[in-house]
């Protein structure tokens, strides 16, 4: 078990530009999930994935974001047209999902160490 | 709408006192609670969770109740070291019987400063 990966660690990027995200999950994690972290902020969920399907988005994913986990392994969170606010440390968490009930292991999420965008 | 309100920070301690940070929650539901840490350039790590009323979650010399009368889970330990610095996070999952996407919803956060 390598833990959730996520790649790159750091991106500094032109506002406009567009940047891409990669989280790779621990491999026997059907449930990942995107966050979005400011400074002094708890993490703020954007979207999760079970397997390859998307199954929640927030409203504050807006249509320059995209993600997708074709596979269902590995997932991108790419961003267009980047913007100074969308500045932030992008989180990568993953899961054992299933349907059990009220306490299951399966909601003990995983972290990644987070990508770290700066738009300037 | 399901959410959490943590006491604010930084919260700044001599080693060896005792910590307290208070964290109330907001659901409609049953949740799972928890507490989370960030240290210094690392991921956020689970700490401790309680998954139902009166519930006491514990780990590395840190605790927690499940207050559903005050819906509240306050973080507690005994005796801080500096080693424990860092950011810590109550969150909630709302869960419905059978059916539960595992989104978890965050406080804001609250810095411990522990010195020696």
């Amino acid at each position: 078990d390598t833990g959730v990966s996520q790649d790159p660690r750091h991106k500094i990027t032109k506002r406009g530009q567009n940047v891409t995200f990669r989280c790779d999950p621990i491999s026997e994690h059907n449930r990942l999930y995107w966050y979005r972290q400011t400074l002094g902020q708890g993490p703020e969920f954007l979207t999760y994935f079970q397997n390859e399907a998307q199954l929640e988005k927030s409203r504050l994913l807006s249509d320059r974001f995209s993600a997708e986990r074709p596979k269902g392994s590995f997932s991108t969170l790419e961003i267009q047209r980047t913007e100074q606010g969308d500045s932030a440390m992008y989180l990568c968490a993953s899961t054992r999902g299933s349907s059990g009930g009220a306490g299951s292991g399966a909601n003990v999420l995983t972290f990644g160490a987070g990508s770290r965008l700066t738009v300037l | 709408g399901n959410s959490v309100t943590q006491m604010e920070g930084p919260v700044t301690l001599s080693e060896e006192a005792f910590l307290t940070i208070n964290c109330t929650y907001t659901a409609t539901g049953y949740p799972s609670l928890f507490w989370y840490v960030q240290y210094p350039g690392e991921g956020l790590q689970l700490l401790l969770k309680a998954t139902k009323a009166d519930d006491k979650g514990s780990n590395k010399g840190f605790e927690a109740t499940y207050r559903k009368e005050t819906t509240s889970f306050h973080l507690e330990k005994g005796s801080v070291q500096v080693s424990d610095s860092a950011v810590y996070f109550c969150a909630l999952v709302e869960e419905h019987g059978s059916s539960n996407t595992g989104k978890l919803i965050f406080g804001q956060g609250t810095t411990l400063q522990v010195k020696p």
